[in-house]
Order: structure tokens, then sequence, then C-alpha cells
């Protein structure tokens, strides 16, 4: 079945860059966009970008340019995002999800913990 | 950026109750605009799209409705799993927004 892990959970200082893959298998890993979307504790999702498998092209949201970073590696069907110079804020959950269509995100990975604290 | 705002916030709801969550959108949306349910610990679940659509293996008893910028999710007769947060987002103009989400507990 299509399913999407992602690794583990992370501890980081301010300051610091935290990188989180997403393994994809169960369908062409290059035919579909992987967007990544965060979510603080209580809060709604925040969506940060996506990523074309295929041609690595990318697009970020605005309030991550320039700090978010969003590769692949098409061998082993794995998505990475880093997002660097973290602060406290950056606490959250990051999720990578599927785009079936461009609007469609399914499925999403489990998800990984990223917390900034000194 | 496309600010979506969720009514209400929370509600309390019985087994084989009918609930209704709203969505509202800053700017028309069209129809481009999806329903999610996330339970604690997890990842959200696509449940709706493009308004209306019924994602692939969701139960006949979730409905979404609306255009422009007024949508709703109704639960025809809500049953023990689905109760949980139910987020709106939208995905007619980049950045892609999610609304703060409604949290339908058991009465």
């Amino acid at each position: 079945q299509v399913q999407l892990v992602q690794s583990g959970a992370e501890v980081k200082k301010p300051g610091a860059s935290v990188k989180v893959s997403c393994k994809a298998s169960g369908y062409t890993f290059t035919t579909y966009d992987v967007n990544w979307v965060r979510q603080a504790p209580g809060q709604g999702p925040e969506w940060m970008g996506w990523m074309n498998p295929n041609n690595g092209r990318t697009g970020y949201a605005q309030k991550f340019d320039g700090r978010v970073t969003m590769t692949r590696n098409t061998s082993i069907t794995t998505a990475y995002m880093e997002l660097s110079s973290l602060r406290s804020d950056d606490t959250a959950v990051y999720y990578c999800a599927r785009a079936f269509t461009p609007r469609r995100f399914d499925p999403w990975g489990q998800g990984t913990l990223v917390t900034v604290s000194s | 950026d496309i600010q979506m705002t969720q009514s209400p916030s929370s509600l309390s709801a019985s087994v084989g109750d009918r609930v209704v969550i709203s969505c509202r959108a800053s700017q028309s949306l069209t129809i481009y605009l999806n329903w999610f349910q996330q339970k604690p610990g997890k990842a959200p679940r696509l449940l709706i799209y493009d308004a209306s659509g019924v994602q692939s293996g969701v139960p006949s008893r979730f409905s979404g409705s609306g255009s422009g910028t007024d949508f709703t999710l109704t639960i025809s007769s809500v049953q023990p799993e689905d109760f949980a947060t139910y987020y709106c987002q939208q995905t007619y103009s980049i950045p892609w927004t999610f609304g703060q989400g409604t949290k339908v507990e058991i009465k």
C-alpha cells in the first residue's frame, strides 16, 4: 500500500539545523509531488512547501523562504526537508504528504517531532 | 494569504447526532476546499476534496458542500470513531492555508 515513513524525533538547540526524511513506498516516487506541513502544539497545520521528485523543482511558502530546503534521492525514494536557523517557535510536528493531485494531500507520513530548546 | 475561519471551535455530540462544521474563507475559493480529520498523535486524514468530493475509503456519512467563501462539513450520524478534530484547507492559492480546527467531543 502507499506509505510514507518519516525519520525519528529530533531535539535541537536554537540556531541549529534539522533534516527530516520521508521514505515513500507503494507507488512510483517520481510521479507525485511531496509537500511538507508542520503543526505546532495545539495549533492548526501550516503548509511549508512542495517538491517535484522527478525534476527537483521546489516551491516554498514565503514565511520559510531562505530557511527551508527540500530535496530528494530518487534511488532510495526518499524526500528530505531541512530547516535552518531554528528558533523555539519552530518546535512542531513536521509531516510529509504526497500530493495525489496538486490540491489533494494523501497519504501523510506519521510525523516527526522537532523540539527546539536550549 | 487567505485566512480560514472555522466554527465552532469545539462541539459536543451524542452518537447518532448530525454534526455540521463551518469554514469561511477571507476570499473566494471557488470549490478549492478540503476537509481533514485528525485524531490525537496521528497525521491528518483527507476526507473531502474540492468542497464535495469524498475521498476513497471515507464513510458515506461524511459530506461536504459550499462554494465561494462558505463551506460546511456534515457528519450525518456521528459514530464513536468520528470524535476527533476537523480542519479545512484552502487549495485555491499558494500558500495553502488551514483553519484552526473544530474539536468534536462526546457528550
